[in-house]
């Protein structure tokens, strides 16, 4: 599975919108992106995934550059609830296994 | 919504001692997870299963470690003698059969190890 590059730490105003970046450069082709979160401890908390089209559900956007290099997660309007550590997570689509290997993350802090 | 749910949410044992951890996964998943996360450190996976056997394992799961489904619902994790080291969160996931559906995590259980 690819290895993923994230900032380690991000800041955001509440109300505005969050967008945590992703390096993926060595993705390969039946590799999806995969985005989650956890909150102080608790389980990751899946976020959104995507293999070339942009994707939107009710939590957030996620836009993957056309070369799949790189990805972004928009949270559009952040609040204090969203603070967390973010993971950007690439993996193989089988059926076999399917293990997430999660990196340090970006911790998102939602300030006031 | 489904959710994966585990039990107990903390457990205290003595080093030695023999732990299992248990988790519900989604009731129409196929496929099942044990990580954990040693405090302040990363989520780590442990071990993978489908269709009633081990499909993937790392190198922390050794022959301390085990994994059971032992009816349609339940999924444990059994540590046989358990170590300071295996102080840790374990977060249980389960997926759908679709190869590119996420995995669903629970809360956790925190094994502490006296």
């Amino acid at each position: 599975d690819a290895k993923t590059t994230q900032p380690t730490s991000m800041d955001c105003a509440e109300g505005r919108a969050a967008n945590l970046p992703c390096n993926h450069s060595t993705i390969s082709g039946n590799e999806y992106v995969y985005w989650y979160r956890q909150i102080h401890s608790q389980g990751p908390q899946y976020i959104i995934h995507g293999l070339k089209n942009n994707e939107t559900n009710e939590m957030a956007s996620l836009i993957i550059t056309e070369d799949r290099k790189s990805s972004t997660l928009i949270l559009p309007h952040a609040t204090l609830r969203d603070t967390a550590v973010y993971y950007c997570i690439v993996r193989l689509a089988n059926n076999q296994g399917g293990k997430l290997i999660f990196g340090q993350g970006t911790e998102l802090s939602v300030k006031p | 919504e489904p959710e994966v749910t585990q039990t107990p949410s903390h457990q205290v044992t003595q080093m030695g001692q023999e732990v299992i951890l248990r988790c519900v996964p989604i009731s129409n998943h196929l496929y099942f997870y044990w990580y954990r996360q040693i405090l302040g450190q990363k989520v780590e996976f442990l071990v993978s299963f489908y269709n009633n056997e081990i499909s993937e394992k790392s190198e922390i799961f050794d022959d301390q470690f085990s994994v059971e489904r032992p009816d349609g619902s339940n999924f444990t994790l059994k540590i046989r003698s358990t170590k300071l080291e295996d102080s840790a969160m374990y977060f249980c996931a389960s997926r759908r059969g679709l190869s590119n559906q996420p995995q669903h995590f629970g809360d956790g259980t925190r094994l502490s190890i006296l």
